[in-house]
C-alpha cells in the first residue's frame, strides 16, 4: 500500500474552512484515498474516502489532484468540534489487504 | 447493531502477566484487525484478519498473538506483557468483497503494565 505524508499539526479559526493536505506520490491506480478522524482519545472515524474524482458528504469533501498523487479534506466550517487528528490513509478496495495509518495531522480549531 | 465491542476498558498488569483483550463486532464483518496506539503517536497494526481462521502480521505483531475461530470474535492474547505493551488497543471491522470498505472502530483498551 501506498505511504502518505502529512503536516504534523495546523490551526484552523472557527467558522472558517480547514484544508488539510496529504501526499501519496506512491498511489497506485486501484488504490483509494480514505480519511479518518480521532477525537481524543476515541477509536477513529470515518470521514470520506475516493478514487479520482472529488467527493463531498455531510461531514466534508474530498479533491483529489488529476495526478492523484495529493488530496485534500475540506472542512467548510470548522467548529471546536473539529478539534481531532485527521488521518490519511491508501489501500486498494476488495477489503482484503491490511490497512495501515500513519501518525495524522493534528487539527486546532481555535475559537 | 452494538458495533465492534471492546472488554475491558481499562486493565493494569504486571510484568510478566498474561491477558486476553476481547474484540467482537455484530456486522457480520470478515476483517478484522488490531492497533495499539502509544500516547502521541499514530496507530500501529498489531495483527488482522481477512476472515475465520485467517490471521496475519502487521507491523509491530512481537508479544501479541491472535486467532479468528469465529467471524464475530478477533482476540489479543498478550503473552508475558511487558511495559512496552503499556498503550492504548483499539479494535477495527470492516467488510469484504466490496471495493471500497470503511473501518468501523471499537473505543479502546487502555493497558497499563508495571
Amino acid at each position: 500500500d501506498a505511504k502518505t505524508t502529512q503536516p504534523t499539526s495546523m490551526d484552523c479559526a472557527e467558522g472558517r474552512a480547514a484544508n488539510l493536505p496529504c501526499n501519496h506520490s506512491t498511489i497506485s491506480g486501484n488504490e483509494y484515498v480514505y480519511w479518518y478522524r480521532q477525537i481524543h482519545s476515541q477509536g477513529p472515524q470515518y470521514i470520506i474516502h475516493g478514487l479520482k474524482n472529488n467527493e463531498t458528504n455531510e461531514m466534508a469533501s474530498l479533491i483529489i489532484t488529476e495526478d492523484r498523487k495529493s488530496s485534500t479534506l475540506i472542512l467548510p466550517h470548522a467548529t471546536l468540534r473539529d478539534t481531532a487528528v485527521y488521518y490519511c490513509i491508501v489501500h486498494r478496495g476488495g477489503g482484503y489487504q491490511k490497512v495501515t495509518f500513519g501518525t495524522g495531522t493534528k487539527l486546532q480549531v481555535i475559537p | 447493531n452494538a458495533g465492534v465491542t471492546q472488554t475491558p476498558k481499562f486493565q493494569v498488569l504486571k510484568t510478566g502477566q498474561s491477558m486476553t483483550l476481547q474484540c467482537a463486532q455484530d456486522m457480520n464483518h470478515e476483517y478484522m484487525s488490531w492497533y495499539r496506539q502509544d500516547p502521541g503517536m499514530g496507530l500501529r497494526l498489531i495483527h488482522y484478519s481477512v476472515g475465520a481462521g485467517i490471521t496475519d502480521q502487521g507491523e509491530v505483531p512481537n508479544g501479541y498473538n491472535v486467532s479468528r475461530s469465529t467471524t464475530e470474535d478477533f482476540p489479543l492474547r498478550l503473552l508475558s506483557a511487558a511495559p512496552s505493551q503499556t498503550s492504548v488497543y483499539f479494535c477495527a471491522s470492516k467488510r469484504t468483497g466490496v471495493s471500497t470498505d470503511t473501518q468501523y472502530f471499537g473505543p479502546g483498551t487502555r493497558l497499563t503494565v508495571l
